[in-house]
């Protein structure tokens, strides 16, 4: 699976969008781009997945780039509740749970 | 809530010792994995079972080892336990064939901590 590359931190404050990034330069044409976040003492949770085309669900919206190489989370109204660690995955098809994880970004939503 | 329950929440085991993890999937799935993660860190995946037979392995030693049962519950057995074993311990369930993509819904984690 493709290496992914995210920011260690980010804040957003109350009710804006948070814009995740995720930088996924060697993703190769049959791998999806894949969010999860882990909120603290949880487990992870699936958000959404894409492949090239803009993906939107009642969590968030995927954007990926004509080139495939990023990506970016869209949470449009952030709350507090929305504080959590965000991973990017990239995955081909056919990998079941099996899912690479790297580190992260820690989002904190603030009043 | 996900459906897919762990137990017990939290264990302390001694070095050297063996352990037993146990995950209930969601009605329906037949596709379970197993992660570790440490403090600070991603999850890593450890196997996946699918239809009790174990269907992929990441970078673990043989005394991590896994049941799939009928009822498609899982275990995740760890012998020779090591300091470095304390970790969450997640559990993860599917439906549908390892071939397909799907979502993944995870358990809330067993916390072992080795002494």
């Amino acid at each position: 699976d493709a290496k992914t590359t995210q920011p260690t931190s980010m804040d957003c404050a109350e009710g804006r969008a948070a814009n995740l990034p995720c930088n996924h330069s060697t993703i190769s044409g049959n791998e999806y781009v894949y969010w999860y976040r882990q909120i603290h003492s949880q487990g992870p949770q699936y958000i959404i997945h894409g492949l090239k085309n803009n993906e939107t669900n009642e969590m968030a919206s995927l954007i990926i780039t004509e080139d495939r190489k990023s990506s970016t989370l869209i949470l449009p109204h952030a709350t507090l509740r929305d504080t959590a660690v965000y991973y990017c995955i990239v995955r081909v098809k056919g990998g079941g749970n099996k899912l690479t994880f790297g580190t992260g970004t820690q989002l904190k939503v603030e009043l | 809530e996900t459906g897919v329950t762990q137990s017990p929440t939290h264990l302390i085991k001694t070095r050297g010792q063996q352990v037993t993890l146990r995950c209930s999937s969601q009605s329906g799935h037949n596709t379970v994995s197993w992660y570790q993660q440490a403090l600070g860190q991603g999850p890593q995946f450890i196997f996946q079972y699918y239809r009790e037979e174990e269907n992929g392995r990441g970078n673990f030693p043989p005394r991590f080892s896994g049941l799939q049962f009928p009822n498609y519950s899982s275990e995740l057995n760890v012998n020779a336990l090591e300091l470095d074993d304390s970790a969450l311990y997640l559990c993860a369930s599917s439906w549908g064939h390892p071939g397909e993509n799907t979502e993944a819904f995870f358990g809330q984690g067993t916390r072992l901590t080795v002494v």
